[in-house]
């Protein structure tokens, strides 16, 4: 499989706890992102990667979220003290560094905290 | 913040009909892409226009840029069930080391 993929697809979780999520870009890839949507929205900027330095955050991202990506290859998105107002569809794009930088998402994660 | 804004919201036609979406933003851009999201999935790569280019195609779809008026349409011909979705716009900005911004979408739905 040579595309973008993502784990889990869903996540139940009760507010307060952690979760993390894992995205595996496209192995050629050396910019991978990760974008947050909600109904009706579509997707914003959360922050992304090239090879393994972050290079850019949003203001979205809180300080309850961390992103990784330790050796340039999958990331991983970590949200603590989950909250409802982060229920939503994280999702994980990846693309070249040159060129166009047509990005290419994965399914993504479905987060819904109760 | 987002800054495309595709027209119209939503959109309902019979199989066979074009459908025209289309798309606004507000700074200068390297590129514009549109994707295709069936509900509740993930993001498919359909089409990227540059900056310097007016028109572009592929398969059924057409695609328009202008970028005096800050404005691209989406042209889906002989539409099918199966096309079904929301179509997003995605602008690259000039200086390409920024994310993609995305608009709200158009829902669109194609009626057997």
């Amino acid at each position: 499989d040579t595309g973008v993929s993502q784990n889990p697809r869903h996540k139940i979780t009760k507010r307060g706890q952690n979760v993390t999520f894992r995205c595996d870009p496209i192995s050629e890839h050396n910019r991978l992102y990760w974008y947050r949507q909600t109904l009706g929205q579509g997707p914003e900027f959360l922050t992304y990667f090239q090879n393994e330095a972050q290079l850019e955050k949003s203001r979205l991202l809180s300080d309850r979220f961390s992103a990784e990506r330790p050796k340039g290859s999958f990331s991983t998105l970590e949200i603590q003290r989950t909250e409802q107002g982060d229920s939503a569809m994280y999702l994980c794009a990846s693309s070249l560094e040159f060129g166009d930088h047509e990005q290419y998402f994965g399914p993504g994660t479905r987060l819904t905290v109760t | 913040s987002q800054q495309g804004e595709e027209d119209p919201q939503a959109l309902s036609i019979q199989e066979g009909e074009n459908a025209t979406m289309n798309c606004s933003y507000k700074t200068s851009i390297n590129n514009l892409q549109w994707y295709r999201q069936n509900s509740g999935r993930g993001l498919v790569h359909l089409i990227l226009i540059r900056s310097n280019e007016r028109e572009k195609h592929s398969g059924r779809l057409r695609v328009t840029l202008d970028t005096s008026k800050k404005s691209s349409s989406l042209l889906i011909t002989a539409s099918r069930a199966a096309d079904t979705a929301s179509y997003f716009c995605a602008t690259d900005a000039v200086s390409g080391n920024t994310p993609l911004v995305f608009g709200k979408g158009t829902r669109l739905s194609v009626i057997a």
